[in-house]
């Protein structure tokens, strides 16, 4: 079965630092998300993409966050300058069209020291 | 704002003993609920998605159901490995392109 795949698994930074999150979505979906769940908290919306632009960011996809989608197969999530608030699991996602279910990779789990 | 409201936050139940979990939401002019599975350290895994009031979706132990108001996932005879966090979504009002989670019920079968 067709699958997100998510790398790195963990990553622990300092903070003030840039991290790249990556994702490879599903070949033939059209639409990419990032989510975020910080420990014990519930899943929370940053970000969508569609047709190589940013269709909708929540607020707390600042300044400090960047996604592109470089070479067509890979999504990836930039946050600049790194805060200790940030340290959070990260999950990319796809789908097909925005009003089916969505397919989530297993999660980059960062930590920001 | 968009709300989706779950209960109860934890529920524990023997092996084999029935249940239901209940999502609310606020969002007017539903164009779909969504419900999916989170096993710890994971991703969302998608179980179903509903679209009108009256419609159901079952995946084996798993039955969901849709009211214009709410959502009811049932679990019919549980087993341990359906011991998870079941999450239920909608999108955003007037963005298709945003689903908003609600915080899940924490469910735990015990063997």
């Amino acid at each position: 079965e067709p699958e997100v795949t998510q790398t790195p698994s963990h990553q622990v930074t300092q903070m003030g630092q840039e991290v790249i999150l990556r994702c490879v979505p599903i070949s033939n979906h059209l639409y990419f998300y990032w989510y975020r769940q910080i420990l014990g908290q519930k899943v929370e919306f940053l970000v969508s993409f569609y047709n190589n632009e940013i269709s909708e960011k929540s607020e707390i996809f600042d300044d400090q966050f960047s996604v592109e989608r470089p070479d067509g197969s890979n999504f990836t999530l930039k946050i600049r300058s790194t805060k200790l608030e940030d340290s959070a699991m990260y999950f990319c996602a796809s789908s097909e069209n925005s009003l089916i279910g969505y397919t989530f990779g297993s999660g980059t789990r960062l930590t920001v020291v | 704002e968009d709300q989706v409201t779950q209960s109860p936050e934890a529920l524990r139940l023997q092996e084999g003993e029935s249940s239901s979990l209940n999502c609310s939401y606020t969002v007017s002019g539903l164009r779909g609920l969504f419900w999916y599975r989170q096993d710890p350290g994971k991703g969302p895994e998608f179980l179903f998605t509903l679209y009108s009031a009256g419609e159901e979706k079952e995946k084996e132990r798993l039955k969901a159901t849709l009211t214009k108001k709410e959502s009811f996932l049932h679990i019919t005879a549980p087993k341990p490995e359906d011991s998870a966090t079941y999450l239920c979504a909608v999108p955003s009002m007037n963005r298709d392109d945003k689903i908003i989670f609600g915080k899940g019920t924490r469910l735990h079968i015990l063997p």
